[in-house]
């Protein structure tokens, strides 16, 4: 099956820094999805991009499907951006990463 | 216009009884997703359904576990005999269409099992 790497594993920010969150995946897609599970457990969809560029506020995300890989931004984060950042990705269904977990200091 | 709604929202079980997982997708979506969640891991899909049929299972245990979406009511997940391995999140998602398209997820059932 696929294969979704994230990193970083770990991040750690204070208040107002900006950071890029990656994704590599083994094969071709048609659904990417970016999602934040807050400290609650809650999955929150942040995106869905299966290619091209998107921004909602302080995050964009862009996914360039021929070199299988997505990208996410967060721009001058705060505390609640804490918690853990998963891509899935699949042409099926989709295979999660295991995330990169975000804690943001203030 | 309600999300994907799971219940309960923590379940407790002692060794060798039954849990059972109840999963409503949102309005209009016929397409249900279960996954389960390890501590420290991502999520680990078990089983595809529409309404009266299963269309994956490929992740599911073979033994111990189900899964239905009747014509009529929530997605069921079912776990017969829990062992403390069985503890874990398990998260329901759906979608409007199917494979590929954007999934919406609930907020998941917290599963102990003493």
């Amino acid at each position: 099956g696929i294969q979704v790497e994230q990193s970083p594993p770990d991040l750690i920010l204070q208040e107002g820094a900006n950071s890029t969150l990656r994704c590599n995946f083994s094969d071709s897609v048609n659904n990417l999805q970016w999602f934040h599970q807050n400290p609650w457990g809650q999955l929150i969809n942040l995106f869905y991009i299966p290619s091209g560029t998107k921004q909602n506020g302080r995050l964009s995300a862009t996914t360039v499907a021929t070199e299988r890989y997505s990208l996410l931004y967060i721009s001058s984060s705060q505390t609640t951006d804490s918690g853990v950042y998963f891509c899935a990705v699949g042409s099926y269904i989709p295979t999660f990463g295991r995330g990169t977990s975000l804690i943001v200091h203030p | 216009n309600a999300g994907v709604m799971q219940n309960p929202r923590h379940l407790v079980r002692r060794r060798g009884q039954e849990a059972r997982l109840r999963c409503s997708p949102m309005k209009g979506h016929s397409h249900v997703y279960w996954y389960r969640q390890l501590p420290e891991e991502g999520l680990k899909f078990m089983v595809y359904l529409q309404k009266e049929n299963i269309i994956d299972e490929s992740g599911m245990p073979k033994e111990r576990f189900s899964a239905e979406f009747p014509k009529e009511g929530p997605s069921i997940l079912r776990i017969q005999q829990v062992v403390r391995g069985d503890s874990a999140a398990y998260f329901c998602a759906s979608s409007p269409g199917g494979t590929g398209t954007e999934q919406f997820f609930g907020p998941g059932t917290r599963l102990t099992v003493l």
